[in-house]
């Protein structure tokens, strides 16, 4: 269990730049999530996958964003012309989806600056 | 819909002080409720988690008890100590376990 792996830590990127984000979760854990974490605040859902499927996305997902895990296994979460409002720290984790009381795993996050 | 309130912060202890930090949720069903601890500069780690009614999460001399009749989840500490500060978090997951709701973190200080 080598945990939840996230690329890059920081990222400073100017307003209307494209930002990729990747993350690489425990390697049996079948569902990935990403979270969205602003100063002072708790971790907010954006959205998840299972396998490759992704099964939900939050309204908080503007068309800006799209995230994809090919092969069900590392993802990758895209920001198109990203805005200063975008400026958060994106988390990953992921879990097994095996029944009750499987909790989440997380990695260290990408912090996300925009100018 | 399911959420998740905690108090607020900031919350400074001197060492060997007792610690309880409220969180209370409202859930459909019944859902499992967790604690979370995210140290500077590191991302969130498990602290402890319950299942069902009842159910008494402890991890490292923090305890929480699953309570559904006041729908609650408080997490305490007979004794903190410095290294315990960090912002905690409360979670949970509802029956079906497809997302999870955090609320907005406390954070601890404690003084030597």
């Amino acid at each position: 269990d080598t945990g939840v792996s996230q690329d890059p830590r920081h990222k400073i990127t100017k307003r209307g730049q494209n930002v990729t984000f990747r993350c690489d979760p425990i390697s049996e854990h079948n569902r990935l999530y990403w979270y969205r974490q602003t100063l002072g605040q708790g971790p907010e859902f954006l959205t998840y996958f299972q396998n490759e499927a992704q099964l939900e996305k939050s309204r908080l997902l503007s068309d800006r964003f799209s995230a994809e895990r090919p092969k069900g296994s590392f993802s990758t979460l895209e920001i198109q012309r990203t805005e200063q409002g975008d400026s958060a720290m994106y988390l990953c984790a992921s879990s097994l989806a095996r029944g009750g009381g499987s909790p989440l795993h997380f990695g260290n996050g990408t912090r996300l600056t925009v100018t | 819909g399911d959420s998740v309130t905690q108090m607020e912060g900031p919350v400074t202890l001197s060492e060997e002080a007792f610690l309880t930090i409220n969180c209370t949720y409202t859930a459909t069903g019944y859902p499992s409720l967790f604690w979370y601890v995210q140290y500077p500069g590191e991302g969130l780690q498990l602290l402890l988690k319950a299942t069902k009614a009842d159910d008494k999460g402890s991890n490292k001399g923090f305890e929480a008890t699953y309570r559904k009749e006041t729908t609650s989840f408080h997490l305490e500490k007979g004794s903190v100590q410095v290294s315990d500060s960090a912002v905690y978090f409360c979670a949970l997951s509802p029956y079906n376990f497809n997302k999870f709701y955090f609320g907005s973190g406390t954070k601890l200080n404690v003084k030597p």
